[in-house]
């Protein structure tokens, strides 16, 4: 069944520092895209970074990196230099190819807050 | 470039009356998906419109209903509102495809009392 687990609800992280935000999925088709979205308190989805299942390399975005394993099916978000305006909700999303709609499977986000 | 605009961004309405939100995707993107956003939850995906053409549809019942137009602006309704449809509604507009990201807009709170 497809489906995004993003176990963390909420994660502190110090100015300056790097943090983790994890993201799992399953899916049985070999053609996925998998994002992650920032979410502000305005609501609006802001597009952060992308992985194809097919893609060699991890994304890199500026300070957004991938950290994507294929075999552990997993999806995480490394975010370097965490600056204050970083606090917001994140979410992992995947697309499927085998579908034909390419719907967002979401999951249930992580609520982030940068630290002075 | 603009990117993507919803209508209203706030709307407050009575039980059992019906609502029309719209949504201007950004320009050539043909597909048009409208997502729904409970507090505290991930948005869930409610249809898909390619060319005019319904490409897919959520677990949503039929009082939910959508249609593109000719210049791939969209319109979802809701029929007979429940308190349970209040939620925030996003509208993504992408290129077609598994692999191309979404751009979403700043969605419409909507608000059922």
């Amino acid at each position: 069944a497809q489906k995004i687990t993003q176990t963390q609800p909420g994660m502190f992280v110090q100015e300056k520092e790097a943090v983790t935000l994890d993201c799992t999925y399953d899916t049985s088709d070999p053609s996925y895209g998998l994002f992650w979205y920032k979410q502000p308190s305005s609501g609006e989805m802001i597009f952060l970074i992308y992985q194809g299942s097919y893609d060699q390399q991890n994304a890199t975005e500026g300070r957004y990196s991938l950290n994507f394993q294929k075999a552990r099916k997993s999806a995480n978000l490394v975010i370097s230099a965490s600056q204050l305006g970083d606090s917001a909700m994140y979410f992992c999303a995947m697309r499927e190819g085998i579908t034909g709609t390419y719907k967002y499977i979401f999951g249930t986000g992580t609520r982030l807050k940068v630290l002075a | 470039d603009a990117g993507v605009t919803q209508s209203p961004t706030h709307l407050i309405k009575t039980r059992g009356q019906h609502v029309t939100l719209r949504c201007s995707p950004i320009s050539g993107h043909k597909s048009v998906s409208w997502y729904q956003q409970v507090l505290g939850q991930g948005p869930q995906f409610i249809f898909q419109y390619y060319e005019k053409e319904e490409r897919g549809r959520g677990n949503f019942p039929d009082r939910f209903s959508a249609r593109q137009f000719p210049n791939y602006s969209s319109e979802l309704n809701v029929n007979a509102l429940l308190l349970g449809d209040s939620a925030l509604y996003l509208c993504a507009s992408s290129l077609l495809g598994w692999n191309t990201e979404a751009f979403f807009g700043q969605g419409t709170r909507l608000t059922v009392v």
